[in-house]
């Protein structure tokens, strides 16, 4: 496809149970955001994916919480034991290495609604 | 660590005005890339600006410019002849040049209503 890809679109799931969001990236691109956006507030980071280096996993809020990125493309974020809090907007993104001609483009996000 | 602050929760124009939305940042790094993303209701978000730390001269994309001031680590965003379409959330974010991570840092945004 043309832009990044993320699936499903909505996601409604039960406190306590495991989910995962996918993120297909755009093709070529080496890096690769993942972000959350709850109610009303900015993009808070989660974790950054870039080429073969190891990921910056600095944002990720808890051990719940994990991704992965296989052979360089397609990414899947995993949250464990669900709790209602997690319940946001996750947003993928990916990009060349950004610099001054280039730019992360962003999918339309997963809506997560933990009850 | 960086972070940036976007001070103004909610703003309103009327159409054809102009507008300007504030951003403050603060980081120790000299190299750096500052952007504004806007994400209508649709929740896709798009690249509205880039501003490159390296350079004196404000970027300007059309109707959309930007104020960066370097020592006050100040980036505003200015729209003029707002139009009905530029209603949307506008998101202020910093990214560190070079390094092992290049990882954007967002505010927390400015829902910006344009009313007829």
């Amino acid at each position: 496809g043309a832009g990044v890809s993320q699936s499903p679109s909505n996601k409604v799931t039960e406190k306590g149970k495991d989910v995962e969001l996918r993120c297909d990236p755009i093709s070529g691109h080496t890096a690769l955001y993942w972000y959350r956006q709850s109610l009303g507030q900015g993009l808070e980071f989660l974790i950054y994916f870039q080429g073969n280096s190891a990921p910056d996993k600095s944002g990720l809020p808890s051990d719940r919480f994990s991704a992965e990125r296989t052979g360089g493309s397609v990414s899947t974020l995993t949250i464990q034991r669900t709790q209602q809090e997690d319940s946001a907007v996750y947003l993928c993104a990916s990009s060349l290495v950004l610099g001054e001609h280039t730019e992360a483009f962003f999918g339309q996000g997963t809506r997560l609604t933990v009850v | 660590a960086q972070t940036v602050t976007q001070s103004q929760p909610e703003m309103s124009v009327q159409e054809a005005e102009t507008v300007t939305l504030s951003c403050t940042y603060d980081t120790s790094e000299n190299n750096y890339y500052l952007f504004w993303y806007k994400q209508p209701p649709s929740r896709q978000m798009i690249l509205v600006i880039r501003q490159e730390a390296y350079k004196q001269q404000n970027a300007t994309e059309n109707r959309f410019s930007v104020n960066f001031q370097k020592a006050a680590k100040s980036f505003s965003l200015k729209i003029s002849d707002s139009q009905l379409g530029d209603t949307a959330m506008y998101f202020c974010a910093f990214m560190k040049y070079g390094g092992a991570t290049n990882k954007l840092i967002f505010g927390t945004g400015t829902l910006l209503a344009v009313q007829p």
